[in-house]
């Protein structure tokens, strides 16, 4: 298995535009979790799916942050605009529903850098 | 809402040396998991350790244990003859064993091994 697989590894982009990343889970998973991590606010859950659906969205910082589950083996994380705030590391992780006792599998992540 | 603390924000040791991390926790809930992972520079969030809060014996994982304090709501990671590879953040995190997917995670403590 390829593991969880984000795209891009990194992306710098200008204030103001729309940035899109990208998370296909491991196949079979059916939880998929997105999380921020900066140096000030450590490592912050924005929202998880079960079999596709939006369970927990309470982390996402604002209406600038969507994030969807259009099939099981695909999701994305939106920011639009993007604000220089919004610079982090993105990552995205699966795991099988009641399973997360196992732990979690994570991706490598997306350095985003807004400018 | 579960806390995790991780107190010690740096740490150094000899290589070959035995190093202990520290991590306390707070929650209510009577049955749990809690979690190290390892993030080395390249940014990968890897899963060192798992201990079920309802198993007594402290788990072990090659040169990776843990001890775990119920009562005290402590759980810290040993880690036995470091390596230089061991170089990395350590994370404590934290999961709800029913209705829950959110895994809590500590603020980390960096660790590196001295040659």
């Amino acid at each position: 298995d390829a593991g969880v697989i984000q795209s891009p590894r990194h992306e710098v982009t200008e204030m103001g535009q729309e940035v899109t990343l990208r998370c296909k889970p491991i196949s079979g998973h059916n939880s998929l979790f997105w999380y921020r991590q900066t140096m000030m606010r450590g490592l912050e859950l924005l929202i998880y799916f079960n079999n596709n659906v939006p369970i927990d969205d309470s982390g996402m910082p604002e209406d600038r942050f969507s994030a969807k589950m259009p099939n099981a083996s695909f999701s994305t994380l939106k920011i639009q605009p993007s604000e220089p705030r919004d610079s982090a590391v993105y990552f995205c992780a699966s795991s099988l529903v009641g399973q997360g006792a196992s732990g979690y599998t994570f991706g490598s992540g997306t350095r985003l850098t807004v400018v | 809402a579960q806390t995790v603390t991780q107190s010690q924000p740096e740490m150094s040791v000899q290589e070959a040396e035995t190093v202990t991390l520290s991590c306390t926790y707070d929650t209510s809930e009577s049955n749990y998991y809690l979690f190290w992972y390892k993030q080395p520079p390249s940014r990968q969030m890897i899963l060192v350790i798992r201990q079920e809060a309802y198993k007594q014996q402290n788990a072990t994982e090659n040169r990776f244990s843990v001890n775990f304090q119920k009562a005290a709501k402590s759980f810290s990671l040993k880690i036995s003859d470091s390596q230089l590879g061991d170089t990395a953040m350590y994370f404590c995190a934290f999961l709800p064993s029913f209705g829950n997917e959110k895994l809590t995670f500590g603020t980390g403590t960096r660790l590196t091994i001295i040659p």
